[in-house]
């Protein structure tokens, strides 16, 4: 167990630019969340996957957002045109697979820090 | 109304002290919590898990659940200055009704233990 890993661990864009981040998941979670956090606040959830299927999506994932989960291992999330308030703490979880004990403890990975001027 | 609230901080505690954290919920419905640990620029990391109503005690730290008054709290007893962290309480929200339980995640609490 090697736990979440994420990369890169710091990016830094110019507006208008795109990025993309990628997560390794703890191996046999089948669980991948999304969360972003800015400074003075808890992680807020941008997106699930349960295997390689985007099941949830939250309101604050505009258009701009897009993320993916190809083979149901690795997942990653790309920001198109990015904006100054883009630039956040992007965090990525894993919880084992539904039906194990306790399935809805999530593990996060070191996180991705974005920063864009 | 926010589904997770935590008490404002900050909290600077003597060592040795015991600090106490708590988090209020809006969902009746819930049925587990986590207590994370941020250290500053790092990311959270789960060190209690409470899936039922009263204490759980793992080392120095105990987890009380309170489902009848919404009430989650953090005993952290014979702080140590490597406690000094940020404390995030979080929920597992069904989201959208569905499968999904998002983790939504109060503001947090900063932790100072004074040696």
């Amino acid at each position: 167990d090697t736990g979440v890993s994420q990369n890169p661990r710091h990016k830094i864009t110019k507006r208008g630019q795109n990025v993309t981040f990628r997560c390794d998941p703890i191996s046999e979670h089948n669980r991948l969340y999304w969360y972003r956090q800015t400074l003075g606040q808890g992680p807020e959830f941008l997106t699930y996957f349960q295997n390689e299927a985007q099941l949830e999506k939250s309101r604050l994932l505009s258009d701009r957002f897009s993320a993916e989960r190809p083979k149901g291992s690795f997942s990653t999330l790309e920001i198109q045109r990015t904006e100054q308030g883009d630039s956040a703490m992007y965090l990525c979880a894993s919880s084992p697979t539904l039906g194990t004990v306790p399935h809805y403890e999530q593990y996060f990975g070191p996180g991705t820090r974005l920063t864009v001027t | 109304q926010k589904e997770v609230e935590q008490n404002s901080g900050p909290l600077s505690v003597p060592e040795g002290a015991i600090a106490s954290l708590n988090c209020t919920y809006s969902d009746r419905g819930s049925q587990s919590f986590f207590w994370y640990r941020q250290y500053s620029g790092k990311s959270p990391e789960l060190i209690m898990s409470i899936y039922s109503n009263g204490d759980k005690e793992d080392g120095r730290f105990t987890a009380q659940l309170n489902k009848a008054s919404q009430y989650v709290s953090l005993l952290i007893r014979d702080s140590q200055p490597s406690d000094s962290a940020t404390y995030l309480c979080a929920g597992p929200f069904p989201y959208s009704g569905g499968s999904n339980y998002k983790l939504t995640f109060g503001k947090g609490t900063l932790l100072t233990v004074n040696p």
